[in-house]
């Protein structure tokens, strides 16, 4: 059973600080990654899929890595802003054909301070 | 392009009644899933449907919980008779049908449910 857990659960920085978030999975057979925003009340936006066969993928001042063989992915976000503050979910699908069941991680809920 | 919108976004009742929530995924995705997260919980899977039909309904809690999605286009899901423990967000997502894992699965902005 996929099991996906993320660290810490929650961060609270000052605004301008580079920072890492960690999600770790136990079953390394995944088709990809996907990092998630939730902002309070909100539903979840999709920030940077991974492929299986990636080993990070960009978008703006977001960096996702993934390192299948030990379990691990980090989302990394340069030059922080109180805008960025939400809670961030990594997700991985439980690898059955076409399904796209996912596991998510409980989240790491972040405070920027301007 | 309009993204996967839901209805409620939000609903309290009682105990014992009935609430069905409705998902319209975005125009052209085959793929509808629903997802919940209850208070303290991570996001679970409920089910996933192809088209109209059911491809994985592992997590569905429970009988009193059922989802159609006739024709293939919006889903409905069902909470008859609906207990305290139901109370929680349900997520609707959706996402093309594919042959790969490249495809991003979109999520519904939620219908907040309190059962009281």
């Amino acid at each position: 059973k996929q099991e996906v857990t993320q660290i810490p659960a929650a961060l609270s920085v000052p605004e301008g600080e580079n920072l890492v978030l960690n999600c770790s999975f136990t079953d390394s057979a995944i088709y990809n990654l996907q990092w998630f925003r939730q902002d309070p009340g909100k539903g979840l936006t999709s920030l940077l899929l991974i492929q299986s066969s990636q080993r990070e993928q960009t978008s703006g001042r977001l960096n996702a890595s993934l390192d299948k063989s030990s379990g691990r992915s980090t989302l990394y976000i340069a030059a922080s802003q109180p805008g960025d503050s939400a809670t961030y979910l990594c997700a991985v699908p439980i690898s059955s054909g076409s399904a796209r069941q996912l596991t998510f991680g409980s989240g790491t809920q972040l405070t920027v301070l301007p | 392009e309009a993204g996967v919108t839901q209805f409620p976004s939000h609903s309290v009742i009682e105990k014992g009644q009935t609430v069905t929530l409705r998902c319209d995924p975005i125009s052209g995705h085959d793929n509808l899933y629903w997802y919940r997260r209850v208070m303290g919980k991570e996001i679970k899977f409920l089910l996933h449907f192809v088209k109209e039909s059911k491809q994985d309904e592992s997590g569905m809690p429970n009988n009193r919980f059922l989802a159609e999605r006739t024709g293939g286009t919006y889903s409905t899901l069902k909470v008859q008779p609906a207990e305290l423990e139901d109370s929680g967000v349900y997520f609707c997502a959706s996402s093309p049908l594919d042959g790969g894992a490249g495809n991003t699965i979109y999520f519904g902005e939620g219908s907040w449910l309190t059962v009281v």
